[in-house]
């Protein structure tokens, strides 16, 4: 069965260093989501991408977050500088239509900024 | 301003019993409601979705109940089973961009044996 790829699964920092996260959608996969899940809450959308193209990237935190999708395909999701309220679990999930109905999510990245 | 607001916030139920859990929205603009199952270090897995056309829609011993005039909807597991055990939760969405979903604060089911 085809899944959503996201590495690492841990990553423990400290502030102000910089992080990154890579996913790999289901292969066909034209839509691809960042989200944040802090922890005893749902996940909240970071940034949202058709194609290499960002659709939404209002939640978003511009002065420290970037998301990319060069090629259409796999993304990353970079913080720098990390700060202590950063710590959550980042997921990634993809999905076929453009609706986002029906959408895969990864396992997720535990991210620790200490 | 939380749009979803889910409860309780934890469950405990025997083996066999029902478990319920209700969420409430507040934009009318909604019109998709996806539950979805969450187990430790996973991420979450849709499990069921409604929209607001019908009142009711049920996949084997899930079953999604939706009130529209309230804004209200609940999921029942039936015949719940230890292997139920997880976070659920509730979501709600325009049906033309479930990707912003506004999600539920989920519920922690514990199913005992």
């Amino acid at each position: 069965e085809a899944e959503v790829a996201q590495s690492p699964r841990y990553k423990i920092t400290e502030k102000s260093q910089a992080v990154a996260f890579w996913c790999d959608p289901i292969s066909g996969h034209a839509t691809l989501y960042w989200y944040r899940q802090i922890l005893g809450q749902g996940p909240e959308l970071l940034v949202q991408f058709q194609d290499e193209s960002v659709v939404d990237d209002s939640q978003l935190p511009k002065d420290r977050f970037s998301a990319e999708r060069l090629k259409g395909v796999d993304s990353t999701l970079k913080i720098q500088p990390a700060e202590l309220g950063d710590s959550a679990m980042y997921l990634c999930a993809s999905s076929l239509r453009t609706s986002g109905r029906g959408q895969f999510f990864g396992p997720g990245t535990r991210l620790t900024v200490l | 301003q939380q749009q979803v607001k889910q409860s309780p916030q934890s469950l405990i139920v025997q083996k066999g019993g029902i478990s319920i859990i209700n969420c409430a929205y507040e934009n009318t603009a909604f019109d998709y409601f996806p539950w979805y199952q969450q187990f430790p270090g996973k991420g979450p897995a849709l499990l069921i979705a409604i929209r607001p056309d019908v009142s009711e829609k049920k996949e084997g011993r899930f079953t999604i109940s939706f009130n529209k005039s309230a804004k209200q909807f609940s999921l029942h597991i039936m015949d719940s089973q230890p292997g139920d055990s997880a976070t659920y939760f509730c979501a709600a969405s325009k049906s033309t961009n479930a990707g912003k979903s506004t999600f539920g604060d989920g519920t922690t089911l514990t199913v005992k044996p």
